[in-house]
């Protein structure tokens, strides 16, 4: 089975700074979707960005965006000017075409926005 | 925004009850999912469906059942509820391609 892993299990930035957090992933397949999720405390997990394997140009959505690394298997998340309502769990999920269209999720990254 | 609803969004019940969670999406998603989570803390997937009349049991091991007679409803039922059921349920659904979108959850406490 595909592995996803965040190593950093929390984060901490500063208000209006830059923070990137760190998802790697572990897979033979070539075609698959990557995703990034964030999940407020008590919150409902909404999805932040996505990122299909076969397109090269990294995914931006406002001030998110990623770093998607495939010969690395490393994706990424940039959050630029952090505001106090990007504090939050942030997972990462790795979608396979192939195994029956699972979803595998890192363990998450718990981040701080420090006013 | 997602349209996928989990009821109730809080339950505290006693032990031995008998519960069903229920979840309902209007996007016409073939593939629906139930995962456990405790708060803060990684999900586990405990079932999920890719149409009417499949299910199958995801990784936890888990004392619920599901069943999706509808394509839009999943419920998930625990016949006998114990202290140690007590966290969180989220469902989602997803399409052929592309991601999961996930209800609000249901945080369920055991007595």
């Amino acid at each position: 089975a595909q592995t996803v892993t965040q190593s950093q299990p929390e984060m901490s930035v500063q208000e209006a700074e830059t923070v990137t957090l760190s998802c790697t992933y572990d897979t033979s397949e070539s075609d698959y979707y990557l995703f990034w999720y964030k999940q407020p405390p008590s919150r409902q997990m909404i999805l932040v960005i996505r990122q299909e394997a076969y397109k090269q140009q990294n995914a931006t959505e406002n001030r998110f965006s990623v770093n998607f690394q495939k010969a690395a298997k490393s994706f990424s998340l940039k959050i630029s000017d952090s505001q106090l309502g990007d504090a939050a769990m942030y997972f990462c999920a790795y979608r396979s075409p192939l195994t029956g269209n699972q979803f595998y999720f890192g363990t998450g990254t718990s981040l701080t926005v420090i006013p | 925004e997602a349209d996928i609803y989990q009821t109730p969004r809080y339950l505290v019940i006693g032990t031995g009850k008998k519960i069903t969670l229920e979840c309902s999406q209007t996007m016409g998603h073939d593939k629906m999912y139930w995962y456990q989570q405790d708060p803060g803390m990684e999900l586990h997937l405990i079932h999920y469906s890719y149409g009417v009349n499949s299910t199958e049991k995801g990784d936890l091991s888990s004392e619920s059942t599901v069943s999706r007679i509808r394509t839009e409803h999943f419920p998930l039922t625990l016949e006998s509820a114990r202290p140690s059921h007590t966290s969180q349920y989220l469902c989602a659904s997803s399409a052929l391609r592309g991601p999961q979108y996930f209800g609000p959850g249901t945080r369920l406490t055991v007595t």
